[in-house]
């Protein structure tokens, strides 16, 4: 089983680069939700979708932008990257129907903006 | 507001217990989870307790939740190399809620 995938693994942007990060599941999870992590400060979340068609910010949205046209796809947008956005980029998943909350990861995508 | 503090460091010799301690905020968190993440890898689920438990026992691992003082902590038995890792604390404020999580707390075991 695949899980929750996210491509690519590694990327080097340049102040003012664009690029998508991209995160699939094939667990037919309604909800998905982007974090970063930085040393010491845990993950926090950017964006949050809870079905096809339906987002909404996080906690730190500011410089991504976020659409889910589809269940299992859900990618994350950098319109013109900064040096604050190096980070580690953390796709997760989860049932929408389960109380629990228990939320599968993908790997990450390190990031560094030069 | 919500916000969730761990210790960012302990340092144990291999066999011997880790305790990991959590504090948090809201308490209207339904559920506590623990989170392991490896070097290089994303994060897995350890366990989790429903707000109305005291403790949740699973192999090696025990959680414990104090909800008057909010407080929250993991003990390991018999603590292995591979146990090296960085373990986070996370709360659910409301059912279907995104996570909150604390900063984590990097355990390193020593032969």
């Amino acid at each position: 089983n695949a899980g929750v995938t996210q491509t690519p693994k590694f990327q080097v942007l340049k102040t003012g680069q664009s690029m998508t990060l991209q995160c699939a599941q094939d667990m037919n999870h309604e909800y998905m939700s982007w974090y970063r992590q930085d040393p010491g400060m845990g993950l926090r979340l950017i964006h949050y979708s809870v079905g096809a068609g339906i987002t909404d910010q996080g906690e730190v949205p500011n410089g991504y932008n976020v659409s889910r046209s589809t269940t299992e796809d859900f990618p994350l947008r950098l319109l013109s990257a900064a040096p604050s956005q190096t980070s580690v980029y953390f796709c997760a998943s989860r049932p929408g129907t389960e109380l629990k909350n228990i939320q599968y990861f993908g790997a990450g995508t390190r990031l560094s903006v030069l | 507001g919500e916000d969730v503090e761990q210790s960012l460091f302990l340092s144990v010799r291999e066999g011997d217990s880790s305790v990991i301690n959590c504090t948090y905020t809201d308490s209207s968190s339904t559920y506590l989870y623990w989170y392991k993440q490896e070097p290089g890898a994303g994060l897995q689920l350890l366990t989790y307790i429903f707000s109305n438990m005291d403790m949740k026992q699973d192999q090696r691992l025990t959680v414990l939740l104090n909800k008057k003082d909010k407080h929250l902590s993991l003990r390991i038995a018999d603590t292995q190399t591979g146990d090296s890792a960085i373990y986070f604390c996370a709360e659910s404020p409301k059912a279907g809620n995104m996570l909150t999580f604390g900063g984590g707390t990097r355990l390193m075991v020593k032969p």
